[in-house]
């Protein structure tokens, strides 16, 4: 699986938009983009996942770059609760039956102010 | 609600008393995995489990057992712990292992 560089720790006044950038840029073409979230100790959470175009859910946006060698991944409208180490990792979606392991890197610390 | 679950979520041990830590997820998920988090270390995966009957070694599985005899439960065992397996434990499932993973609250595991 791509390596993936993340910044150590980013800040973000509440309310307002968090970019939290991700470079990989030995992603190859089958890989996708996946991040996850763990808020102090508690389990690691999913966020969202993409291969190559941008993905929106009810969390976040995912935009990847057109060569998929970064993303971003967007809370548009930052809360205290969003607090968390921010994992991006890429993967294989299909690893054709064999481990569907996460690699988790060290994140980046998003603090959330008030 | 859709959830893992594990047991207990704190436990502190003595060197070489076997325990077990459960896990169970009410999503008839296929794939379940242990992870093991460690400051500076990340979280690393210690077995997983493609299906019922059917479990592979991860990165770090010294030390470790694991069962899959029913498809919502995959127990990790330690039969003799050792001080160096004081760390938070996490337990994952997912439907098929290529989209999210669902992650248990985690167990928080101390050896003497």
């Amino acid at each position: 699986d791509a390596k993936t560089t993340q910044p150590t720790s980013m800040d973000c006044a509440e309310g307002r938009a968090a970019n939290l950038p991700c470079n990989h840029s030995t992603i190859s073409g089958n890989e996708y983009v996946y991040w996850y979230r763990q808020i102090h100790s508690q389990g690691p959470q999913y966020i969202i996942h993409g291969l190559k175009n941008n993905e929106t859910n009810e969390m976040a946006s995912l935009i990847i770059t057109e060569d998929r060698k970064s993303s971003t991944l967007i809370l548009p409208h930052a809360t205290l609760r969003d607090t968390a180490v921010y994992y991006c990792i890429v993967r294989v979606l299909n690893s054709g039956g064999s481990n569907y392991k996460l690699t988790f890197g060290k994140g980046t610390l998003l603090t959330v102010n008030p | 609600e859709a959830q893992v679950t594990q047991n207990p979520r704190y436990l502190i041990t003595v060197t070489g008393k076997k325990l077990t830590v459960t896990c169970s997820q009410n999503m008839n998920h296929e794939y379940m995995s242990w992870y093991r988090q460690d400051p500076g270390l990340g979280l690393r995966q210690i077995y997983y489990s493609m299906n019922v009957e059917v479990t592979d070694k991860g990165d770090v599985p010294e030390g470790y057992k694991v069962s899959r005899k029913e498809k919502r439960n995959f127990p990790l065992i330690l039969e003799s712990p050792s001080p160096n397996q004081t760390s938070l434990y996490f337990c994952a499932s997912s439907f098929n292992g290529r989209n999210e993973q669902f992650f248990g609250p985690g167990t928080r595991l101390t050896v003497l």
